[in-house]
């Protein structure tokens, strides 16, 4: 079945450091790709997504490429603040009304 | 996209009593599903519910502790029954919608079961 494998957190960086999160997948076919953020205390919100290959996903200074070859989606951030700290979820759908695979989030800690 | 409420926002409940969750959202949508998340763990798929038909649950889940109701396309209800002090964690509804079904989320029940 589809599985979403992202690294383990806690991430602490410093403030204005670069970010990146892995994330790879495994599924059949061609998925479109998600990256979700929940911040403390809160619901999970749509971050970006990427629905085909090579497609890059951005919003709010965070950016991932969808890359088949690897198999991976990861989340970058060139320049992180302390409001980004969160837990960030990895997720794949194989599309229509198919189950969204989640990872089991990383949690990111930005400290000033 | 959808915007998705829930009540209670959370509560504190004791052993072996029931809890009923309300999720509304202010569009018609043709799935709901229902989550949980464990503390410091990701969410696990407790059922999907499809209007005028029985909720389709997940391993591990049946109806009788997790009943859901979905009497129309903007609302269901989650209740845990006869609740232990593990079933205490976030429980999220969550829709389908946008071009590519991107999955939105209310914003969650915390529960903490005595």
């Amino acid at each position: 079945g589809d599985s979403v494998t992202q690294m383990e957190g806690p991430v602490t960086l410093s403030e204005e450091a670069f970010l990146t999160i892995n994330c790879t997948y495994t599924a059949t076919g061609y998925p479109s790709l998600f990256w979700y953020v929940q911040y403390p205390g809160e619901g999970l919100q749509l971050l970006l997504k990427a629905t085909k290959a090579d497609d890059k996903g951005s919003n709010k200074g965070f950016e991932a490429t969808y890359r088949k070859e690897t198999t991976s989606f990861h989340l970058e951030k060139g320049s992180v603040q302390v409001s980004d700290s969160a837990v960030y979820f990895c997720a794949l759908t194989g599309g229509g009304y198919q189950k969204v695979t989640f990872g089991t989030g990383t949690k990111l800690q930005v400290i000033p | 996209s959808a915007v998705i409420s829930q009540k209670p926002s959370r509560d504190i409940c004791q052993r072996g009593t029931s809890l009923t969750i309300q999720c509304q959202v202010d569009s018609q949508v043709t799935m709901m599903f229902w989550y949980r998340q464990q503390p410091g763990q990701s969410l696990t798929l407790i059922a999907t519910a499809n209007q005028g038909s029985e909720a389709t649950y997940e391993s591990g889940f049946v109806i009788d502790k997790f009943p859901i109701s979905r009497p129309n396309l903007t609302f269901s209800t989650l209740t845990v029954s006869n609740m232990s002090p593990e079933d205490s964690s976030i429980y999220l509804c969550s829709v389908r919608a946008g071009s590519y079904n991107e999955q939105f989320f209310g914003p969650g029940t915390r529960l903490t079961v005595l």
